[in-house]
């Protein structure tokens, strides 16, 4: 089975400043898909990025940036130039390639950016 | 923000009733799903159905009923719910054959 893991379940940043979200998983699998989503308060969960696993190269969004690390298992998220409106929870995800109705989230890391 | 729609949003309930959620995306997809989501802990996917058809049930109690009359509309029926069933119930939809849900603003649900 396949697990996600956040081991942040909380950070904060300084408006303007840049934040790396922690994520890993497990799997067996060699081809999948990595997202993250975004839960802003009281709002709905919106997808920020997405990475396939058979691209070596790091999937980029504006001021979103993952860092893949297939080996390690790992896919981080950089978020530059915090802005308020970054405020949310963060979840990690994953999916097969064969089996795209089946999702594995991680727990999520609440990330605050102060003023 | 409108493409898929939860309601109620709150709902407190005893542990007797019997209540259902409803879902509804505006989205033409073909996909909808149903999860839960605890303080905490990883969203869990409960229900799914493609083409109205449920294709998975991830051993969900049988306290919750999901209801896929067409591909539009997803409801989950509750009866006899634990307090441990408190949670934020989220809804998502999909086009079959893509990797991307859309998420509903969720039902937060109340078990007193």
């Amino acid at each position: 089975a396949q697990t996600v893991t956040q081991s942040q379940p909380e950070m904060s940043v300084q408006e303007a400043e840049t934040v790396t979200l922690s994520c890993t998983y497990d799997t067996s699998e060699n081809n999948y898909y990595l997202f993250w989503y975004k839960q802003p308060p009281s709002r709905q969960m919106i997808l920020v990025i997405r990475q396939e696993a058979y691209k070596q190269q790091n999937a980029t969004e504006n001021r979103f940036s993952v860092n893949f690390q297939k080996a390690a298992k790992s896919f981080s998220l950089k978020i530059s130039d915090s802005q308020l409106g970054d405020t949310a929870m963060y979840f990690c995800a994953f999916m097969k390639e064969d089996n795209n109705n089946d999702m594995r989230f991680g727990a999520g890391t609440r990330l605050t950016v102060k003023p | 923000e409108t493409g898929v729609t939860q309601t109620p949003r709150h709902l407190v309930m005893g542990m007797t009733n019997k209540k259902s959620l409803k879902c509804e995306q505006h989205l033409g997809h073909n996909a909808m799903y149903w999860y839960k989501q605890s303080a905490k802990k990883p969203l869990e996917l409960m229900f799914v159905y493609n083409f109205k058809e449920q294709t998975e049930n991830n051993s969900v109690p049988s306290r919750f009923s999901p209801e896929c009359p067409n591909s539009s509309h997803l409801f989950l029926h509750l009866h006899t719910l634990q307090p441990e069933d408190s949670a934020l119930y989220l809804c998502a939809s999909s086009q079959a054959g893509s990797y991307e849900q859309y998420f509903g603003p969720g039902t937060r649900l109340t078990v007193t």
